[in-house]
C-alpha cells in the first residue's frame, strides 16, 4: 500500500525566505501525487499535482513541486514567503491506479508559519 | 453550486447519538468522497460514490458509519451511537468522472463538519 511521509509537522521561515516542504511517499506502481494547502476553517485546496511527464510542477501562488523518482520524493518550494501562505499543507498519493476509486492517502501536514 | 458545500459546519451532540451530514458536491460531478480528519490519525479516506456503482466502502472504520447518495448527487453519512473517537472534521470531496482508465482527476473539497462527541 501507499504511504506519505511529511517530515516536519512545523515548519517556520521569515518572510522573502524560502520555502521547502518535505514529502516522502512509498509506492509500488508509479504515483500520482498531490500537495493540497488548508487555510483555517476551510477545506483542502489543490495547490498541484504530479501525474506524467515533467517532473518539475508548477501550481497556484507561486508553489512549485518536483518528482524525483530514485529519492521517492515530492518536495514541495516557494522561492520567497508571503505572509498569506501561513497554512496547513498536505502532501498526498493516490492509492489506485486502476478503475475505480481514487483514494488520496495523505501524510499527516506541515504547519507553515510566516514570521514578520 | 460553485463549490463543495457541506453543513452543518459545526456539531455537537453527546455520546450515544446518531448523527447525519450531508455533502452537497459540485453539480455535474459524478464522484463523491468522504474523508476524515482527526488529530491523532490526520486525513483518511472513508466511502467513495462513482455514479450508479456499489459504492466503496473499504474506508469506513465501524459499523456505525454508514453512507448514502441519492439521486446521484447530495450525500448523507451517518454515524450512530457516536463516540467520542468520533470527534473529528469530516471532509467531503467530488471530482468530475472519478477515476476513468488511468487518468487522475482533481477532487475538490467542501469546508467541512466539525463534529464535537461529549
Amino acid at each position: 500500500a501507499q504511504s506519505v511521509t511529511q517530515l516536519g509537522s512545523h515548519v517556520s521561515v521569515s518572510e522573502g525566505a524560502l520555502v521547502l516542504l518535505r514529502c516522502n511517499y512509498s509506492s509500488s506502481v508509479p504515483p500520482y501525487l498531490f500537495w493540497y494547502v488548508q487555510y483555517p476553517n476551510q477545506g483542502l485546496q489543490l495547490l498541484l499535482k504530479y501525474t506524467t511527464g515533467a517532473t518539475l510542477v508548477k501550481g497556484i501562488n507561486g508553489f512549485e513541486a518536483e518528482f524525483k523518482k530514485s529519492e521517492t520524493s515530492f518536495h514541495l518550494t516557494k522561492p520567497s514567503a508571503h505572509m498569506s501562505d501561513a497554512a496547513e499543507y498536505f502532501c498526498a498519493v493516490n492509492e489506485s491506479l486502476i478503475q475505480g476509486a481514487q483514494k488520496l492517502v495523505f501524510g499527516q501536514g506541515t504547519r507553515l508559519t510566516i514570521n514578520p | 453550486g460553485a463549490g463543495v458545500s457541506q453543513s452543518p459546519s459545526n456539531k455537537v451532540t453527546e455520546k450515544g447519538k446518531d448523527v447525519e451530514l450531508r455533502c452537497d458536491p459540485i453539480s455535474g460531478h459524478t464522484a463523491l468522497y468522504w474523508y476524515r480528519q482527526s488529530l491523532g490519525q490526520g486525513l483518511e479516506f472513508l466511502i467513495y460514490f462513482q455514479g450508479n456503482s456499489a459504492p466503496d466502502k473499504s474506508g469506513l472504520p465501524s459499523d456505525r458509519f454508514s453512507a448514502e447518495r441519492t439521486g446521484g448527487s447530495v450525500s448523507t453519512l451517518t454515524i450512530q451511537r457516536t463516540q467520542q473517537e468520533d470527534s473529528a472534521v469530516y471532509l467531503c470531496a467530488s471530482s468530475l468522472h472519478g477515476s476513468v482508465g488511468l487518468y487522475q482527476e482533481t477532487q475538490y473539497f467542501g469546508p467541512g463538519t466539525r463534529l464535537l462527541v461529549l
